[in-house]
């Protein structure tokens, strides 16, 4: 079946502008993670949902970043008033339910570059 | 809190050999889980072992088998008869077990980066 989708792709925009970017995960698995990758920090976690709630928001790295979850699937990570330092990767995953609850399944990412 | 140490970053086998990609680890947590995963060039995240903290047995998935030894804190990672294809980045990686307040979120190490020469 399909694997977790992220998009845009790529995305470039100006320093000051906000961004949203989406994730779909697998279809029927209730739990979603963001995660960013930058060289500097290397892959940190920001925010888990368990069906559309977030139990865990410890990692998001200032009140400019939010991120939702509606019906259960598509989530929207949203960055206001971009910095540069805000430039990484930012990975979705999605795991299921029941016995294989702990293997996350990573979407291909979507590169910020802020300017 | 949670801590993931890699101390290699790079490591060199020939194909057809054995590798271990080392990993220790700090955690309060009285239960939790152990991963591996492989991002090759192309940057998707492919998962390739998991280990539980209360499992007897040490994890194997094919060439990969994991290492675990708890009283050292360690959760190697074993790859056999490398392949040309192995060559990637390796991260090791730890969650919290159930209702700990580590549970959702991996907590990754810095990475390996492993070349496998012909």
């Amino acid at each position: 079946g399909a694997g977790v989708s992220q998009s845009p792709s790529n995305k470039v925009t100006e320093k000051g502008k906000d961004v949203e970017l989406r994730c779909d995960p697998i279809s029927g698995h209730t739990a979603l993670y963001w995660y960013r990758q930058s060289l500097g920090q290397g892959l940190e976690f920001l925010i888990y949902f368990q069906g559309n709630s977030a139990p865990d928001k410890s990692g998001l790295p200032s009140d400019r970043f939010s991120a939702e979850r509606t019906g259960g699937s598509v989530s929207t990570l949203t960055i206001q008033r971009t910095q540069q330092e805000d430039s990484a990767v930012y990975l979705c995953a999605s795991s299921p339910d029941g016995t294989r609850s702990y293997e996350q399944y990573f979407g291909p990412g979507t590169r910020l570059t802020v300017t | 809190a949670q801590k993931i140490t890699q101390t290699q970053p790079g490591m060199f086998v020939q194909e057809k050999e054995a590798v271990t990609l080392d990993c220790t680890y700090d955690t309060s947590d009285p239960s939790y889980g152990l991963f591996w995963y492989k991002q090759p060039s192309s940057g998707e995240m492919i998962f390739l072992i998991y280990q539980g903290s209360y499992d007897q047995q040490n994890a194997t998935e094919g060439r990969y088998s994991l290492n675990f030894q708890k009283a050292r804190k360690s959760a190697n990672l074993v790859i056999s008869a490398s392949q040309l294809g192995d060559s990637a980045m390796y991260f090791c990686a730890m969650r919290g077990g159930a209702g700990g307040t580590s549970y959702g979120k991996l907590t990754f190490g810095q990475g390996t980066i492993l070349t496998v020469h012909p």
